[in-house]
């Protein structure tokens, strides 16, 4: 079945530097969605993105969709505290089934 | 404006125990969906619903059923608890059939098995 991979699992910054994290699936995804969740609290939509090479842009969050449309990656510029929580990638191909990568868990040190 | 709710937020079951887990959406949402998160593993993927009448299993459905009478409700059914289902529990929906749209989840119930 589908695999999605994310990398890496943890990731622990000190405030005001970039954060990356990395999203690749074993299968061609339809489209590709991205979430946050808070320590303690539940997943909350971010963006999606459905376009070969596509990119967009949410203030200081940059994601963008591999031209094979398997792999995609947000960037975070200048972190803050509040940008702390895991960052989970979900990929939906042509079944019905949306599969979530493992996770990033980002830290920030004020 | 209650989005998805879950019922209960945790629970402690015996193994052996039955117990179903609720999930109700008031956004008329065509599909839902059943996660379990455990550390280092991500969501993963129980059963999900396309539509009232029409259920599927996901990537872990061994041990849970799920039924879809009505648009609003998906509850999760454990049939015979066991420590291995120690996890959080999330419920999505999305306004489509598919799960191409934004997902909407719960708060979570969580739940361990003793």
């Amino acid at each position: 079945g589908q695999q999605v991979m994310q990398i890496p699992q943890y990731q622990h910054v000190q405030e005001g530097e970039d954060f990356t994290t990395y999203c690749n699936s074993s299968t061609t995804l339809s489209n590709i969605q991205w979430y946050k969740q808070r320590p303690g609290g539940h997943p909350v939509f971010l963006i999606q993105l459905v376009k070969s090479g596509e990119v967009k842009k949410q203030k200081r969050l940059t994601f963008q969709f591999g031209e094979a449309k398997k792999n995609s990656s947000l960037h975070i510029t200048a972190t803050q505290t509040t940008d702390v929580g895991t960052y989970f990638c979900a990929g939906a191909n042509a079944g019905n089934m949306l599969t979530f990568g493992g996770g990033t868990r980002l830290m920030v040190k004020p | 404006n209650a989005g998805v709710t879950q019922t209960p937020k945790f629970q402690v079951l015996k193994t052996g125990q039955s117990m179903t887990l609720q999930c109700a959406q008031d956004m008329n949402h065509e599909y839902m969906s059943w996660y379990r998160q455990d550390p280092g593993m991500g969501l993963r993927l129980i059963h999900y619903s396309v539509g009232a009448g029409i259920t599927d299993q996901g990537e872990v459905p061994n041990g849970y059923n799920v039924s879809r009478s009505t648009t609003e409700d998906f509850p999760l059914r454990l049939l015979s608890a066991a420590p291995s289902q120690t996890s959080v529990y999330f419920c999505a929906s999305s306004y489509t059939g598919t799960p191409n749209t934004e997902a909407f989840f719960g708060q979570g119930t969580r739940l361990t098995v003793v």
